[in-house]
């Protein structure tokens, strides 16, 4: 089964706490993406990588960081800096110039 | 700069209607775009695409139409079933191949 999974589904934290959301696929795509979503809100792009060990920030950059060891992984960590960290995380991959598929998104709660 | 917005926040139709989901965009380089459907809770699905050489294309019960000269897109759902209601956005690609998303349009479709 070809796709992109993101783990866990739900997840909660207390404030003052670091995670690190998972995002996988195995597409063979060289880009990755990471968004934020609000509430009634449209998808906000915070890094992206369009190779291995390469990375850009994208508009929202700022409490977030990210690595690409691997071209299959892409992980987010919400650091402590981020102000408002509670929201929908969704990860994408594509071919360049072509759809960017999605996972089913993962729900951070910071209490 | 570069921006994709929508005209409709919330569009209720019969079942069995067509839809018509309107987007506008302002990057007239822009030659690359997409529609996704969001079900609550989930991530986007892609549902038909468009590259700015052609001005309409269909897929299964949808078509995308592309307007340049007004920089106008729209999606069209044919006998609309109560399956697709659901959030749309449309996105618009960016020279770094990044996607720009508008804020969406709410399709409900009444029994």
């Amino acid at each position: 089964d070809g796709g992109i999974t993101q783990s866990p589904k739900y997840l909660f934290r207390k404030e003052g706490q670091n995670v690190t959301l998972s995002c996988e696929q195995n597409l063979n795509h060289d880009a990755m993406y990471w968004y934020r979503q609000d509430p009634g809100q449209g998808l906000r792009l915070i890094y992206y990588s369009q190779i291995v060990n390469d990375f850009q920030k994208g508009d929202i950059a700022e409490g977030y960081s990210v690595s690409r060891e691997k071209k299959e992984s892409f992980p987010l960590t919400v650091t402590s800096a981020q102000k408002n960290p509670t929201a929908f995380y969704l990860c994408a991959s594509s071919t360049p110039a072509y759809e960017q598929y999605f996972g089913p998104g993962t729900r951070l709660t910071v209490t | 700069g570069e921006s994709v917005g929508l005209h409709l926040p919330t569009l209720s139709v019969q079942e069995g209607d067509n839809s018509i989901i309107n987007c506008a965009y302002s990057n007239s380089a822009s030659d690359y775009f997409i529609w996704y459907k969001q079900e609550s809770g989930k991530g986007p699905q892609f549902i038909i695409d468009i590259r700015s050489n052609m001005d309409k294309r269909q897929g299964q019960r949808v078509t995308v139409l592309l307007n340049k000269t007004v920089k106008h897109l729209s999606l069209q759902i044919a006998a609309t079933q109560p399956g697709d209601s659901a959030v749309y956005f449309c996105a618009e690609e960016d020279s770094s191949y990044k996607l720009i998303f508008g804020s969406g349009t709410r399709l409900l479709v009444r029994p």
